[in-house]
């Protein structure tokens, strides 16, 4: 079963705008990863959270962690047309190396 | 490096046929696991591999088999395909110390089960 599931399903906003999309979890969890599927291709890693983290950085990314709440967010600044693709949240649990994948969240940026 | 390489790209198979998958990895990772992609269900484990010999099952792993004779390749076959293994098949690996870690995708392989 999914461990993940993101929120919402699917995002549009004009380019230069923020896009923020959230994760909610079941289980108790190791690290949370992020990733960027563009159409037809494979997935890139974005950002890896441990759960001892609660909040993280990469360029135009920012990530937090609320683990009492099981829940993550992703936030992309001042968004582009190249990040027009699709984010999946993925955790693991501790000595378990079953990465499990929420459903995603389609992002389109209008120019 | 050319980092995950999967082969073919696109299969079209009939009810019944068999098939292998192919996965290769050139970053010397331990972790190599095969992932299915379905519209609106994300990315499902079938198997995975933590270094050459082992393998255990994902979420999925019926009508599918896979083996790890060597750190660099990863193989899954399917026994007999069915409609329901019609799919986006994705390889992965990683350095996987501990836990799965950063994993590194293949482009994928569009399989047609007629």
């Amino acid at each position: 079963s999914q461990q993940g599931e993101e929120d919402p399903q699917a995002l549009s906003i004009q380019e230069g705008e923020n896009a923020t999309m959230n994760c909610s979890y079941k289980t108790s969890i190791n690290n949370l990863q992020w990733y960027r599927q563009n159409s037809g291709r494979g997935l890139v890693h974005l950002i890896l959270i441990r759960s001892n983290e609660r909040e993280k950085h990469s360029g135009r990314l920012r990530v937090t962690l609320d683990t009492s709440k099981k829940s993550s967010s992703l936030l992309i600044t001042a968004s582009r047309a190249a990040d027009t693709a699709s984010y999946f949240c993925a955790t693991d649990r501790s000595n378990d190396y079953k990465l499990s994948f929420g459903a995603g969240t389609t992002v389109t940026v209008r120019a | 490096n050319a980092g995950v390489t999967q082969t073919p790209k696109f299969q079209v198979l009939k009810t019944g046929q068999s098939m292998t998958l192919q996965c290769a990895q050139d970053m010397n990772h331990e972790y190599m696991s095969w992932y299915r992609q379905d519209p609106g269900m994300g990315l499902r484990l079938i198997h995975y591999s933590v270094g050459a010999g082992i393998t255990d099952q994902g979420e999925v792993p019926n009508g599918y088999n896979v083996s790890r004779s060597t750190t660099e390749d990863f193989p899954l076959r399917l026994l007999s395909a069915a409609p329901s293994q019609t799919s986006v098949y994705f390889c992965a690996s990683s350095v996987g110390t501990a836990n799965t870690g950063e994993l590194f995708f293949g482009e994928g392989s569009r399989l047609t089960v007629l």
